[in-house]
């Protein structure tokens, strides 16, 4: 079946203009997770969803990130006035549900790249 | 707070040698422990994982043993090839997924 989709794959834009990424999970998965790869610095969780809500959104970098589900399956994370220090990979992965112990397996999507210039 | 710290990279080898990846971890619960694998151009993917002390994770002929003891996950592979060069992640999950920084591997022919 289909995997986690993101779109766009590739983002540029101008410091100070607004983005949104867009993450499509694997259907029937009600759990999604938005992650951030910069260079040399890893994976940086960002937020997860169980359904359409947001339990804990204190991983989310600054307040001018947003992100929200609706309808329990896509979801879209905001940066809004970007700068140059948010260009990196943004990883959307899903899984069948937030389990306690992360026991359920989470499959990635294939990143968006975003350069701020 | 929760973090995983990985071994630093990069690491090469000669095809057929023996891999150790040390991954060590800090956790407050009782965590779940995995290892992702990014190949060239290609997203994250599952290596394998252990939901609890004493449990191996394996596959393709990766292991890793989750050690309570002394709070490592530590992957191995007994003949690497050069397919497996590609960026290992070690990773752990109590309530949200924390990565390592991430080794790269390179496979020499």
């Amino acid at each position: 079946g289909a995997g986690v989709s993101q779109s766009p794959s590739n983002k540029v834009t101008e410091k100070g203009k607004d983005v949104e990424l867009r993450c499509d999970p694997i259907s029937g998965h009600t759990a999604l997770y938005w992650y951030r790869q910069s260079l040399g610095q890893g994976l940086e969780f960002l937020i997860y969803f169980q359904g359409n809500s947001a339990p804990d959104k204190s991983g989310l970098p600054s307040d001018r990130f947003s992100a929200e589900r609706t309808g329990g399956s896509v979801s879209t994370l905001t940066i809004q006035r970007t700068q140059q220090e948010d260009s990196a990979v943004y990883l959307c992965a899903s899984s069948l549900e937030f389990a306690s112990g992360g026991a359920n397996t989470q499959y990635f999507g294939p990143g968006t790249r975003l350069t701020v210039l | 707070g929760d973090s995983v710290t990985q071994m630093e990279g990069p690491v090469t080898l000669s095809e057929e040698a023996f891999l150790t990846i040390n991954c060590t971890y800090t956790a407050t619960g009782y965590p779940s422990l995995f290892w992702y694998v990014q190949y060239p151009g290609e997203g994250l993917q599952l290596l394998l994982k252990a939901t609890k002390a004493d449990d191996k994770g394996s596959n393709k002929g990766f292991e890793a043993t989750y050690r309570k003891e002394t709070t490592s996950f530590h992957l191995e592979k007994g003949s690497v090839q050069v397919s497996d060069s590609a960026v290992y992640f070690c990773a752990l999950s109590v309530n949200d997924m924390r990565f390592g920084a991430g080794t790269r591997l390179t496979v020499k022919p």
